[in-house]
């Protein structure tokens, strides 16, 4: 089966520290691949995305390379920001009946001033 | 410029006590989705549809019941709500064309089984 595996939080940081979130996945197929964010009290949005080997996904300073021979797509911000505080979620898709999104567990994040 | 809404936002049952969330959205998306969240577990898939008058199961379907009879709206049922469905519940919508298009999430509903 598809699954995805993230490291568990809370990551607690400083404002201008780097930040890495790995994510790791399992697939039967060629899946896409993406990041969403969920700040406090709202919905999930999409922060980025790959849909292919060695794509590099960007956003708001993020980014993330789709790395098939590691099966793996680790978020990275090089400065963060209070307002980076969030729950991030890594997602994989892969095109069959319902286009279902597979979510790892969230890793909460939180920039301390 | 609504997107996706779910109501409602916040909601008390008693156990055994029956209850419908509902989702609506207007961006004409095929794809509607109902997700569940529980701390540590990420999103799991409870029921989704493809198409308006079509439902399937997700990863965690038990004691939930979901109709789409409109294209726009997404029910989600709970006929004899239960402890273990104390939850934050998304909605999702997606449109068609590719896998790659992306998927709009509502904003959410708290429930909590007493």
């Amino acid at each position: 089966g598809n699954s995805v595996t993230q490291m568990e939080g809370p990551v607690t940081l400083s404002e201008e520290a780097f930040l890495t979130i790995n994510c790791t996945y399992t697939a039967t197929g060629y899946p896409s691949l993406f990041w969403y964010v969920q700040y406090p009290g709202e919905g999930l949005q999409l922060l980025l995305k790959a849909t292919k080997a060695d794509d590099k996904g960007s956003n708001k300073g993020f980014e993330a390379t789709y790395r098939k021979e590691t099966t793996s797509f680790h978020l990275e911000k090089g400065s963060v920001q209070v307002s980076d505080s969030a729950v991030y979620f890594c997602a994989l898709l892969i095109k069959a009946a319902g286009n279902k999104l597979t979510f790892g567990g969230g890793t909460r994040v939180l920039v301390k001033p | 410029n609504a997107g996706v809404t779910q109501t409602p936002k916040f909601r008390v049952l008693k156990t055994g006590q029956s209850m419908t969330l509902l989702c609506a959205q207007d961006m004409n998306h095929e794809y509607m989705y109902w997700y569940r969240q529980d701390p540590g577990m990420g999103l799991r898939l409870i029921h989704y549809s493809v198409g308006e008058g079509t439902t399937a199961k997700g990863e965690v379907p038990d004691g939930y019941n979901v109709s789409r009879l409109k294209k726009q709206n997404f029910l989600l049922g709970l006929e004899s709500a239960a402890p273990s469905q104390t939850s934050v519940y998304f909605c999702a919508s997606k449109g068609k064309v590719t896998q790659n298009t992306e998927a709009f999430f509502g904003q959410g509903t708290r429930l909590t089984v007493v």
